[in-house]
């Protein structure tokens, strides 16, 4: 299994432009979280689906970010327009549904924003 | 609500010595249990988990940990460390459909 996969790996970007971050969790899995990563806050929930809806987004910061899950294999975290204090590391993890199942984490995208 | 406390932010340890990184939890639920490692510049991968049974749980690298139900406490545990368990290591619970974490620990082997 070629696990959860996030692309970019890097992103830089000047404050106001539109960042887009996608990600492919495992085939089969029926969860689908964003997390994002930064010194001063840790690790930080922003949104989860379960089978393609979201569940929960109170952790979306704000009207800027926004996240889809047009279908099961991929999901998009979309900020706009984006500022230099949305420079952090956003990390995608899927799991199942099986009781027990733990999270998957995909190995990130570090976005820098001037 | 669940939550994670990890008690110790930082944690230096010389080579081959042992460690014991501590977590509690806090729940009104039975939950899951789970250590996560994250070397630099890489993602969240999991050490091991607790779902029943057996309260001594054993992973991977070596790494091994205890539920207490009583003390609510999932302490990670490694009998001799090396330079390349240097890492954050993160202590998370899942109430089935959410997961909660702490707010990690840093391990540093001093060697």
């Amino acid at each position: 299994d070629a696990g959860v996969i996030q692309s970019p790996r890097h992103e830089v970007t000047e404050m106001g432009q539109e960042v887009t971050l996608r990600c492919k969790p495992i085939s089969g899995h029926n969860s689908l979280f964003w997390y994002r990563q930064t010194m001063m806050r840790g690790l930080e929930l922003l949104i989860y689906f379960n089978n393609n809806v979201p569940i929960d987004d109170s952790g979306m910061p704000e009207d800027r970010f926004s996240a889809k899950m047009p279908n099961a294999s991929f999901s998009t975290l979309k900020i706009q327009p984006s500022e230099p204090r949305d420079s952090a590391v956003y990390f995608c993890a899927s799991s199942s549904d099986r009781s027990g199942s733990p999270l998957h984490f995909g190995n990130g995208t570090r976005l820098t924003v001037t | 609500a669940q939550s994670v406390t990890q008690l110790d932010s930082q944690v230096p340890v010389f080579e081959e010595a042992p460690v014991e990184l501590r977590c509690n939890y806090s729940s009104s639920v039975s939950v899951y249990l789970f250590w996560y490692v994250q070397y630099p510049n890489q993602g969240l991968q999991l050490l091991l988990k607790y779902l029943s049974g057996s309260t001594l749980v054993k992973g991977i690298n070596g790494f091994e940990a205890e539920f207490n139900k009583s003390q609510t406490s999932f302490h990670l545990r490694k009998p001799s460390v090396h330079i390349s368990d240097t890492a954050e290591y993160f202590c998370a619970v899942s109430d089935r459909s959410q997961f909660y974490f702490g707010t990690g620990t840093s391990l540093t082997v001093i060697p």
